[in-house]
């Protein structure tokens, strides 16, 4: 059974850009999270969907956006890059919403460095 | 405002030690809590998930416990090797209608050979 996929791998882009990320669960997980961690504020809660849906939202500011797809894929994107969103981000996907009952399972990350 | 709390931030210990690492958070009301392992530049990987109403869990040489009344999680590793050397991050969750982790800072352990 495949792991969670997360592309691309690593970004480079420049301050003002604009980036989206992917996100693809484990094959019948319908809830994805997202997640920034940082050498400074370590791993921090971005948002979460489930079913197309966002059920939760960390405190971030407007810049971050995420969406869900019908086949539970999702992305997240990032708009008018400042030099502190350089992160490692990191996607979860787990079964169903259950209060983390269910083991979250994480994809490899995409690394984002904004010059 | 739950907090999780990692001591100590960094272990070095020798090949065939037994280790403890330490996660404390503030919420009494916590729902589960789940240790990860990351490497560097890694993803993380789920190590072992502690129900609520669980005390322990157990899997190969980790094991697992968790004391809601005092605040306070152990990971315990036997025989420790040094593929063990990673990053180790525990979470909580708060419950509800929601998947959301706060996580600790982590504890980096080096074993040496």
């Amino acid at each position: 059974k495949a792991g969670v996929t997360q592309t691309p791998r690593y970004l480079i882009k420049t301050r003002g850009q604009q980036v989206t990320l992917s996100c693809s669960p484990i094959s019948g997980h319908r809830s994805v999270s997202w997640y920034q961690q940082t050498p400074g504020q370590g791993l921090q809660f971005l948002f979460e969907y489930f079913s197309e849906t966002q059920r939760n939202k960390g405190n971030f500011p407007g810049r971050f956006s995420g969406r869900q797809f019908s086949n539970s894929r999702s992305e997240m994107n990032v708009s008018t890059l400042e030099l502190g969103d350089s992160a490692l981000y990191l996607c979860a996907s787990s079964l169903r919403v259950a209060g983390g009952t269910d083991t979250q399972y994480f994809g490899p990350g995409t690394r984002l460095t904004v010059l | 405002k739950q907090e999780v709390t990692q001591i100590p931030a960094a272990l070095s210990v020798p090949e065939g030690e037994n280790l403890v690492l330490n996660c404390s958070f503030t919420d009494s009301a916590i729902y589960n809590l789940q240790w990860f392992r990351q490497d560097p530049g890694k993803g993380l990987t789920s190590l072992l998930l502690i129900q609520s109403s669980q005390r322990e869990q157990t899997s190969g040489r980790l094991n697992a416990s968790l004391d809601k009344s005092s605040g306070r999680s152990t990971l315990y590793i036997a025989a420790s090797q040094p593929g063990d050397s990673a990053t180790y991050l525990c979470a909580m969750s708060a419950g509800g209608a929601t998947n959301k982790l706060i996580f600790g800072t982590g504890t980096l352990l080096a074993v040496q050979p």
